[in-house]
């Protein structure tokens, strides 16, 4: 099975711009892999932020994108709030099963 | 509103069956394919197994390959995961998804302990 590889943390300032990715062990990751990212809290179930690489919830802060960036997903959080320190994980289809990535933890400090 | 609610969930030992079962309410159930996942302690979330909306297509991530069995019952607007053979390392909140990843249920836990 495909292993879905994230970066295990990242710091951003509050006001700030950071870009989590998330790469895939089959190769370049592709719309066809119809990419999530999700935000998990403690003691919280995961919410979806992101779907379909780009497209944005109801929900979806306004600062909080998708897109796809030298062959991996990337989700990019543009004006950091303090809330916004949380894990953060992405999804990936291969032809119908599903693969989280490990996780990021972001700090906002 | 949509709402999952699992139940089932509780403490086996290695080896033993567990049936988690997820009621639906707040939208057309029969209409969405399904998922399970899980988050073991202190780890990320695991995608488990999907069931589309007739209950004729499943299919499972390899460490529950040929364990575990995932089903529906349209009528009753649940959604079951059969769980057998279970391991230490299936422990786990197990939730249920509804086909977008959009809605979570609250979770329950299955712990595999002697």
């Amino acid at each position: 099975q495909a292993v879905v590889t994230q970066e295990p943390s990242l710091t951003v300032s509050p006001g700030g711009t950071v870009t989590l990715t998330c790469a895939s062990s089959t190769g370049p990751v592709t719309s066809g892999h119809y990419p999530y990212w999700f935000q998990q809290k403690p003691g919280q179930a995961p919410t979806a932020l992101i779907y379909d690489t780009g497209n944005k919830h109801s929900w979806t802060p306004a600062r909080f994108s998708g897109s796809l960036l030298g062959g991996k997903a990337a989700l990019i959080l543009s004006g950091a709030q303090p809330e916004d320190e949380a894990e953060y994980y992405c999804l990936l289809s291969y032809t119908g099963a599903w693969v989280f990535g490990g996780g990021t933890k972001l700090t906002v400090l | 509103e949509v709402q999952l609610v699992e139940s089932g969930g509780g403490l086996v030992q290695p080896g033993g069956s567990l049936r988690l079962s997820c009621a639906a309410s707040g939208f057309t159930f029969s209409s969405y394919w399904m998922h399970w996942v899980r988050r073991g302690p202190g780890k990320g979330p695991v995608w488990v197994s999907r069931i589309n909306s007739y209950g004729s297509s499943t299919i499972y991530a390899d460490s529950v390959k040929g364990r575990f069995t995932i089903s529906r019952d349209n009528a009753k607007n649940t959604l079951y995961l059969q769980m057998n053979s279970l391991r230490v390392d299936d422990t786990a909140v197990y939730y249920c998804v509804r086909r977008d990843f959009d809605s979570w249920g609250q979770g329950t836990l299955v712990t595999v302990s002697s």
